[in-house]
């Protein structure tokens, strides 16, 4: 039940694009996506809703295609400051809030 | 506002032992949250709180956990006694809605039972 991330890691260099993908098996209502850096707490990106819009955040964007139940976290021109471990988190009709297990970005100078 | 914050920020305690986590929410906040964090299990919801009351407590692993919102602006999760497979990072965060808005998480209290 748990939202599937992929891929579970990637590394980049500074300036360089990355996607990350988050799909449940369960029909959603709402898509968090949340970024942990090490040793802290993690701290709310964007929420989408039902409805499939997109969303940005400084250089930072997502989708939701609620039809195949699936999010997407686009990070455009990366920066040092965007590592850390990203989660998606899914909001179902019933139940509560469920994170996925993270995918960890690491930017390169 | 200050955010959500918690007590103790680091808390090491023998096998056997009581611990007792604390929260304090942002104000306004209606949901309270208590989470896990493990690197095997990654974030898993405990119970949560809507206007002070438990409303689901079903990820509580064993009896040996229990929390409390006495009021508003405070929570607590205790443990009962402490096993080494406690260890782990435990966050309290709050929001306005369960699934329809963001979640503010405290900086956490990491655990660990010896």
């Amino acid at each position: 039940q748990q939202p599937v991330q992929s891929p579970q890691a990637v590394i980049l260099r500074e300036g360089e694009d990355a996607v990350i993908n988050c799909s449940s098996s369960k029909a959603l209502y709402s898509v968090h996506w949340y970024r942990q850096k090490h040793g802290e707490a993690p701290v709310f990106l964007m929420i989408l809703l039902k409805g499939g819009e997109q969303k940005g955040h400084e250089k930072i964007s997502a989708s939701f295609n609620e039809k195949k139940q699936q999010s997407s976290l686009y990070l455009t021109a990366s920066q040092l400051s965007y590592s850390g471990t990203y989660f998606c988190a899914q909001g179902g009709s019933q139940g509560n809030l469920i994170f996925g297990k993270g995918t960890k970005l690491s930017v390169k100078p | 506002d200050a955010g959500v914050i918690q007590s103790p920020r680091h808390e090491v305690t023998e096998m056997g032992q009581e611990v007792t986590l604390r929260c304090k929410p942002i104000s306004g906040h209606d949901y309270l949250f208590w989470y896990r964090q493990t690197m095997m299990r990654g974030l898993e919801l405990l119970i949560y709180f809507n206007n002070n009351v438990p409303i689901d407590d079903s990820g509580m692993p064993e009896d040996r956990f229990s929390a409390k919102m006495p009021n508003a602006s405070f929570s607590t999760l205790k443990i009962q006694p402490s096993e080494p497979r406690d260890s782990a990072v435990y966050f309290c965060a709050s929001s306005f809605n369960r699934i329809n808005y963001g979640y503010t998480f405290g900086s956490g209290t990491r655990l660990t039972v010896v």
